[in-house]
């Protein structure tokens, strides 16, 4: 997995709950991305941060925050006003985020919602 | 609607063939295809990334090929391995005036049975 670790491997949420999936990368990588994948479907991206505390909105952001202060960490909360959290999570970082840069994925979060 | 098709959506074939899956795309503009492996239960992993300019690209087993013109990729995997098993997911690259955006198809689930 590349020097990507994402904690922890499997997680269970109540309803109303906010909770912070972990992703740290020790490859040096300034560049750092959120994914959400659904069975049957392409990944989506979250949030994605390009340097330290700077980040943008992806295409699925609404229901998710994140922050970035060091460059080795980038956490994804998922709050309460995400309706449907129930997914795979995937972090990846990349050297930059050029056009030929390849981003380098964690091993993934799978969060239920019970 | 910029878009990344792949078929089979999943395919069995019996150790030692080969295979061939499919992508087509609408993405525009496009900067570079790339084919990822994905285990399950795990994050991607990178098998090839090739520019428009790029025919056909090899990782061992695994060759890739690209026509521009018609906006179609394929992965061949050849002399198939239990351990080829897996989902494979094709992703276009947007470039930088795009955001460096990646456009993810929803995969081909691969199963290879002895």
């Amino acid at each position: 997995d590349g020097g990507i670790t994402q904690s922890p491997k499997y997680l269970f949420r109540k309803e109303g709950q906010n909770v912070t999936l972990s992703c740290e990368q020790n490859l040096n990588h300034d560049a750092m991305y959120w994914y959400r994948q659904d069975p049957g479907q392409g990944l989506r991206l979250i949030y994605y941060s390009q340097i330290v505390n700077d980040f943008q909105k992806g295409d699925i952001a609404e229901g998710y925050s994140v922050s970035r202060e060091k460059k080795e960490s980038f956490p994804l909360t998922v709050t309460s006003a995400q309706k449907n959290p129930t997914a795979f999570y995937l972090c990846a970082s990349s050297r930059t985020s050029g056009a030929y840069n390849e981003q380098f994925f964690g091993p993934g979060t799978r969060l239920t919602v019970l | 609607k910029n878009q990344v098709e792949q078929s089979p959506q999943s395919l069995i074939i019996l150790e030692g063939k080969n295979c061939t899956l499919q992508c087509n795309y609408t993405v525009s503009p496009f900067s570079n295809l790339r084919w990822y492996k994905q285990d399950t239960g795990r994050g991607p992993v990178s098998l090839t990334i090739m520019t428009f300019s790029e025919n056909t690209k090899s990782n061992g087993r695994y060759t890739a090929t690209l026509d521009a013109d018609t906006k179609q990729s394929s992965l061949h995997i050849t002399a198939s391995q239990l351990s080829d098993s897996a989902s494979y997911i094709c992703v276009v690259h947007q470039g930088r005036e795009y955001g460096n955006k990646l456009v993810f198809g929803a995969g081909t689930i691969l199963r290879v049975k002895s």
